[in-house]
């Protein structure tokens, strides 16, 4: 596609469930990140990917978050036992170009919205 | 660690009138990015303008330029002849120059509503 498309857009959890938020990027775009966007907050870094290989996760906020990209196009971020502070907006971007050569531009997708009840 | 801040919750503006949004921020690196980032009501976020931290000319886009204060770690947004479609929520946010050159730090975001 021509963006970066995420699904689901919005995902209603009961305490407890696991979720899983899906990331299609750009073609051929190396990067990709996860931020996790709380009401009322500017976004917050969760993790990046270089193609398929994770190179920092140290924004993931516990060890239920769990994100991958096995085949460095389509990215998953799972949630499991999901907890009402897990409520925000998780959003996916990503970028042509990798490490220095990223000048920051940043393509997002639109986020899916968590509400975890 | 690199912190932003913009003070301004919500701002508004009337149709063809112009506007700064300000921004703030806290870093000991000598080189950097600083970037505007618009987010439209539902729809994604975009890049509006960045800025080199070596470079001493002020960017510009269009309508929009920045006012770049390296000493007073200043980096504030003008909108000249602000147009409806501009409402949206305008995030300041900083990017080292290295090490972890590729991790965007945020601000909380200024409202900015623009009226007929």
């Amino acid at each position: 596609g021509a963006g970066v498309s995420q699904s689901p857009r919005y995902k209603v959890a009961k305490r407890g469930q696991d979720v899983a938020l899906r990331c299609d990027p750009i073609s051929g775009h190396v990067s990709l990140f996860w931020y996790q966007q709380a009401l009322g907050q500017g976004p917050e870094f969760l993790t990046y990917f270089q193609n398929e290989a994770q190179l920092d996760k140290s924004g993931l906020p516990s060890d239920r978050f769990f994100a991958e990209r096995p085949e460095g196009s389509v990215s998953t971020l799972k949630i499991q036992r999901t907890q009402q502070e897990d409520s925000a907006v998780y959003l996916c971007a990503s970028s042509l170009g990798q490490g220095a050569t990223n000048t920051g531009e940043l393509f997002f997708g639109e986020g899916s919205r968590l509400t975890v009840l | 660690a690199q912190t932003v801040t913009q003070s301004q919750p919500e701002m508004s503006v009337q149709e063809a009138e112009t506007v700064t949004l300000s921004c703030t921020y806290d870093t000991s690196e000598s080189n950097y990015y600083l970037f505007w980032y618009k987010q439209p009501p539902s729809r994604q976020m975009i890049l509006v303008i960045r800025q080199e931290a070596y470079k001493q000319q002020n960017a510009t886009e269009n309508r929009f330029s920045v006012n770049f204060q390296k000493a007073a770690k200043s980096f504030s947004l003008k909108i000249s002849d602000s147009q409806l479609g501009d409402t949206a929520m305008y995030f300041c946010a900083f990017m080292r120059s290295r090490g972890s050159n590729y991790k965007l730090t945020f601000g909380k975001g200024t409202l900015l509503t623009v009226n007929p």
